[in-house]
């Protein structure tokens, strides 16, 4: 089945600086990879996506670039600002199969952005 | 007000006595899906549906089931809890496969 890595663990910046957060994914089949943030004590929330047929996207300070060959993809955030502080989660859709559906997480990154 | 719902939110249960966690939503939506997260791993996926009665195995469905009779509900059934289960638990649901995923507000479930 997939297998999401995720890196780093925990990051820390100073506002106005850049964040990048890379997974890699084990299955080449997978075609769909979301991120999610989820601040402390609530639920995660989507906050940008991409599919296997385009190699980045972009919504104001968030981007997410993903390299089919080399099976990674990452979130970057520009600006960080306070409060873009919570823990990010990537995550990689299997596209056939018996695991047709099956959404696989990474480990999750705790951002911390100072003021 | 477009949402998924869960019940209960908090539960602290014993060993052995079985419990249901139920989840709806109201937006239609076809894929919905049970996660467990726990501290260091993430977000681990216990079943999915893709329609009424169609379910699938997630990553970590052992000591779990699910059913999915009408579109908008998919409890999760805990037969037999044990400590290993203590956990927080999300129910999500998403339009289609690929696509945004919207979570409850999760149930904290602490088995003794």
């Amino acid at each position: 089945g997939e297998n999401v890595e995720q890196h780093p663990s925990t990051l820390s910046v100073q506002e106005g600086d850049s964040a990048v957060i890379k997974c890699t994914y084990s299955d080449s089949a997978s075609n769909y990879f979301p991120w999610y943030k989820q601040e402390l004590g609530k639920r995660p929330q989507l906050i940008i996506d991409i599919r296997s047929n385009v190699g980045e996207k972009k919504d104001q300070r968030i981007a997410v670039t993903l390299n089919k060959t080399a099976k990674h993809f990452s979130l970057h955030i520009t600006e960080t600002q306070p409060e873009d502080s919570a823990v990010y989660f990537c995550a990689a859709k299997d596209a056939g199969g018996t695991s047709y559906g099956k959404l696989t997480f990474g480990q999750g990154t705790i951002l911390t952005v100072h003021p | 007000e477009a949402q998924v719902t869960q019940n209960p939110r908090y539960l602290i249960t014993v060993t052995g006595k079985k419990l249901t966690v139920t989840c709806s939503q109201n937006m239609n939506h076809e894929y919905m899906s049970w996660y467990r997260q726990d501290p260091g791993l993430g977000l681990r996926q216990i079943y999915y549906s893709m329609n009424v009665e169609v379910t699938d195995k997630g990553d970590v469905p052992e000591g779990y089931k699910v059913s999915r009779k009408e579109k908008r509900n998919f409890p999760l059934i805990l037969e037999s809890p044990s400590p290993n289960q203590t956990s927080l638990y999300f129910c999500a649901s998403s339009r289609a496969l690929s696509d945004t995923q919207y979570f409850g507000p999760g149930t904290r479930l602490t088995v003794l």
